[in-house]
Order: structure tokens, then C-alpha cells, then sequence
């Protein structure tokens, strides 16, 4: 039973098209989080939140940007996507630094 | 420079087989998750490891964290096909409070029927 919700599953858009992606928690975490991992791959961090309306870039550079207006939804957008950003998008919420991620089942993203 | 390196790569292994998974640094952490991702889904947290040489297990998984804090190792026992997945560590980035965590790039298990 997931408490971390992402939508779409699967998305395939073409170049150009705007998108957003939702991640949505039931838990009442402040800490919010979202990485990029190709297939089989290690995370990076694109974005990370640590409560309403702050939002703060990772480590990752990326074009995305995301908002924080609710404590239980985390939206990240791309203005024009492109082939490069073809990849899975995980979003995760942490109560505090001493417990461990949940993670959403992410949404693929392709870019044609 | 990886933060974090994990060994091996990719294990192929059968039904049945012990297997030993690590995660080294030259760098010593306040604790140590250890993740395993199933295709197509997110990650699920199996493990935190908070003290040096200390050693928890989850049913056939044994996982043990470095004396001195730097590196831990995960061993399965008798491996089944639904061990199969991608394992990952994971440790505390920097010094700040925001929970961020740095994940290694993590081993891809295959377990044969």
C-alpha cells in the first residue's frame, strides 16, 4: 500500500510539449525529493524540499523546475522537454534525516 | 570520484547460492541505508546501520556496517529469484539538516530458478 503516489506511470511526449509530473504523500513529511536514475542505474537529486514553499535545486543540474505550495505535493515541470530528458523520475519523502526514504514508483518519461 | 562504491557491478547467480554485496568510501558517515529497487518500481528500504561493526539481519539478508564507519557489506543466504533487483546504498549528503541522501550506483542482482 503506497502512501507516495506519482502520475503518469509512463508518459511519451514529443519534443518541445510541456509537462508536469505529481507526486503526491499521505504522510505529513516535510522533506521532499526528486531524482533522476536511468535504468539500473545510481539516483541523482534534481530537487529537494524541506517544507512549504521551499524548494532548493540538488545536485544534479537540471532543467525542471518544481513547487512546494502544499505540504503533500511535490510537482515537478519541464517548460520544453527534449530527448535528454528521457529517464525515470522518483520521488520521495523522509519524516527526518534519522529515517529512510519512501519512494514513489516514479514515472518514465520519454522523449521523442 | 564516486562518494560511494559499490562491488560488484552485476552478479549473476543461481537459485539457492550465497552472495555477498559492498558498499566502501573513504569517507565515515553517521549511518548507512541499504535500498533494493525491483524493476519498474522505486526504491524500498531494507536496512539502517547506525554504529560502527554493528550486524542486523532481515530473515536470509545480513547486513553489517564497518568498524570504522566507512563501508558496510550485505550477504544473502540461499538466494531465490525474488532477491532479484538492483541493490543500493545510501548515506547522509552533508552536513545539513534536509535529510538529503547520496545513493551508490548500486548492484544488479539476477537470481536463477
Amino acid at each position: 500500500e503506497a502512501d507516495i503516489y506519482q502520475t503518469p506511470r509512463y508518459l511519451v511526449i514529443g519534443t518541445g510539449k510541456k509537462i508536469t509530473l505529481e507526486c503526491s504523500q499521505t504522510m505529513g513529511h516535510d522533506k521532499m525529493y526528486w531524482y533522476q536514475q536511468d535504468p539500473g542505474m545510481e539516483l541523482h537529486l534534481i530537487h529537494y524540499s524541506y517544507g512549504v514553499n521551499s524548494t532548493e535545486k540538488g545536485d544534479l543540474s537540471s532543467e525542471s523546475t518544481v513547487s512546494r505550495i502544499r505540504t503533500e505535493h511535490f510537482p515537478l515541470t519541464l517548460e520544453s522537454a527534449r530527448p535528454s530528458h528521457t529517464s525515470q523520475y522518483l520521488c520521495a519523502s523522509r519524516e527526518d534525516r534519522f529515517y529512510g526514504y519512501t519512494f514513489g514508483s516514479g514515472t518514465r518519461l520519454t522523449v521523442v | 570520484t564516486q562518494l560511494l562504491e559499490q562491488s560488484p557491478q552485476f552478479l549473476s547467480i543461481q537459485e539457492g547460492e550465497n552472495l555477498t554485496v559492498y558498499c566502501n568510501s573513504s569517507s565515515v558517515f553517521s549511518s548507512l541505508q541499504w535500498y533494493r529497487q525491483e524493476p519498474g518500481e522505486g526504491p524500498v528500504l531494507l536496512v539502517t546501520v547506525v554504529t560502527g561493526g554493528e550486524v542486523k539481519k532481515l530473515k536470509r539478508l545480513t547486513f553489517q556496517f564497518g568498524d570504522a564507519r566507512k563501508d558496510s557489506s550485505l550477504h544473502i543466504t540461499a538466494a531465490q529469484p525474488g532477491d532479484t533487483g538492483l541493490y543500493l546504498c545510501a548515506v547522509p549528503a552533508g552536513g545539513t539538516s534536509y535529510g538529503k541522501l547520496t545513493f551508490g550506483q548500486g548492484t544488479i542482482l539476477t537470481v536463477h530458478p
